[in-house]
């Protein structure tokens, strides 16, 4: 079965600038949750949601937001760019949050 | 707060060396726990999982891990790495009902052939 998709994979914005991320879980899966992973850092979580419901959000100013679809895709907007949200942006699905999570390949942000 | 250490942020290894990677969790109630792995060029996959029953639980790869509540630890192991092991591990903690699995920094582990 398909994996977990994200798109873009790359992107370079500029600072001030919003952007938003998509990501498309595998099929039947109804938990989504987005990461940022920066080197040293390990994976910070930004937010999970099910069933369109966000469910838990992690330490990250309100810039970063997120939304899920009926159909469970979700996306992540960062509004206001700063240098320093330059990071790989992970998101993973999962049947429920307690379960075991597959990760998408990331999408690779560069603020300049 | 919950958090999760990882005890070496670097571990370089010889073949057939053996390999333990530490993991303490700050929780105290119920939690599951997972060691994920990163190949270089890959993305994030499952490597094992403990939910409850035997504390030692074995992975894909010859990866082994135990669950020690009393210390709060994940320990993964294996005992002797090859060189296509080199990736970086993950070790993470979610307490049930929390709905926010939470990763150590991780550890990079390069083998040398």
């Amino acid at each position: 079965k398909a994996g977990v998709t994200q798109t873009p994979r790359y992107l370079i914005k500029t600072r001030g600038q919003q952007v938003t991320l998509s990501c498309s879980p595998i099929s039947g899966h109804r938990s989504v949750s987005w990461y940022q992973q920066t080197p040293g850092q390990g994976l910070q979580f930004l937010f999970e949601y099910f069933s369109e419901t966000q469910r838990n959000k992690g330490n990250f100013p309100g810039r970063f937001s997120g939304r899920q679809f009926s159909n469970s895709r979700s996306e992540m907007n960062v509004s206001t760019l700063e240098l320093g949200d330059s990071a790989l942006y992970l998101c993973a699905s999962s049947r429920d949050t307690n379960t075991e999570a597959f990760f998408g390949q990331g999408t690779r942000l560069t603020v300049v | 707060a919950q958090s999760v250490s990882q005890h070496n942020h670097h571990v370089i290894l010889s073949e057939a060396a053996s390999l333990e990677l530490g993991c303490n969790y700050s929780y105290g109630g119920t939690v599951n726990l997972f060691w994920y792995v990163q190949y270089p060029g890959q993305h994030l996959q499952l490597l094992l999982k403990y939910f409850s029953g035997d504390p030692l639980v074995k992975g894909i790869k010859g990866f082994e891990a135990e669950f020690i509540k009393s210390k709060f630890s994940f320990n993964l192991r294996k005992p002797s790495v090859q060189w296509s092991d080199t990736a970086e591990y993950f070790c993470a903690v979610i307490h049930t009902g929390g709905f926010k699995t939470i990763f150590g920094a991780g550890t990079r582990l390069f083998v040398k052939a």
